[in-house]
């Protein structure tokens, strides 16, 4: 499929598990981004990367970990949930030379 | 650090009325860009309009406009003719300059619309 998407879609994890959240892209983006969604913040950056291999904190990045192998891929990891962790994420990706961030479609997160 | 405010947590317009949408923002860049994103029921971020701060010209986009007014650091949407399918949150956001050389968005809390016919 063209575009960008998450996979899962929907995610219920434990307290204390480790979790993926999957990010793939087939525009070749330079850029990618991970955002969390929370009732009265907003969307917050967790991390961000440039190309492959370079990474940076954003605003949130506590209790997150990312890669990027490959620059289609940007995979979010939290190494050990936490319920304060429960929330929508989402991947962004952005062209060099362009302004617009495209999207992908979410991932609703619950850790119980 | 950029900052924007979305005093508005909800709004309310009938079908076919204009409605403005406020957004504020705080930065030392002179360099920057401005966003509106809109998040239906669906979940899914659409992006809107984008006014970049050395634009002359108030953006436009169908029934979308934005009101840039530099000195007063705002960047209001102003939608036109509202329908029923614009009901949705709105998300105002800045285009951040990162030490990386490359840009991050920074965004507001949003406001909710609910158009009724």
């Amino acid at each position: 499929d063209a575009g960008i998407t998450q996979s899962p879609r929907y995610k219920i994890t434990e307290t204390g598990r480790q979790v993926t959240l999957m990010c793939h892209q087939t525009w070749s983006h330079s850029y990618m981004f991970w955002y969390r969604q929370d009732l009265g913040h907003g969307l917050r950056l967790i991390y961000y990367s440039a190309a492959a291999d370079i990474t940076d904190k954003g605003e949130v990045p506590d209790g997150y970990v990312v890669s990027r192998s490959k620059t289609e891929n940007f995979p979010l990891t939290l190494e050990s949930a936490t319920r304060s962790q429960t929330s929508v994420y989402f991947c962004a990706s952005l062209s060099r030379g362009l302004y617009e961030q495209y999207f992908g479609p979410g991932t609703r997160l619950t850790v119980t | 650090a950029q900052k924007i405010t979305q005093t508005q947590p909800g709004m309310f317009v009938q079908e076919k009325e204009a409605v403005t949408l406020d957004c504020t923002y705080d930065t030392s860049d002179q360099s920057y860009g401005l966003f509106w994103y809109k998040q239906p029921s669906s979940g899914e971020m659409i992006f809107l309009i984008y006014q970049g701060s050395y634009d002359e010209q108030n953006a436009t986009e169908g029934r979308y406009s934005l009101n840039f007014q530099k000195a007063r650091k705002s960047a209001n949407l102003v939608i036109s003719a509202s329908q029923l399918g614009d009901s949705a949150m709105y998300f105002c956001a800045m285009r951040d300059a990162s030490n990386s050389g490359y840009s991050t968005l920074t965004f507001g809390k949003g406001t909710m619309l609910l158009v009724s016919p």
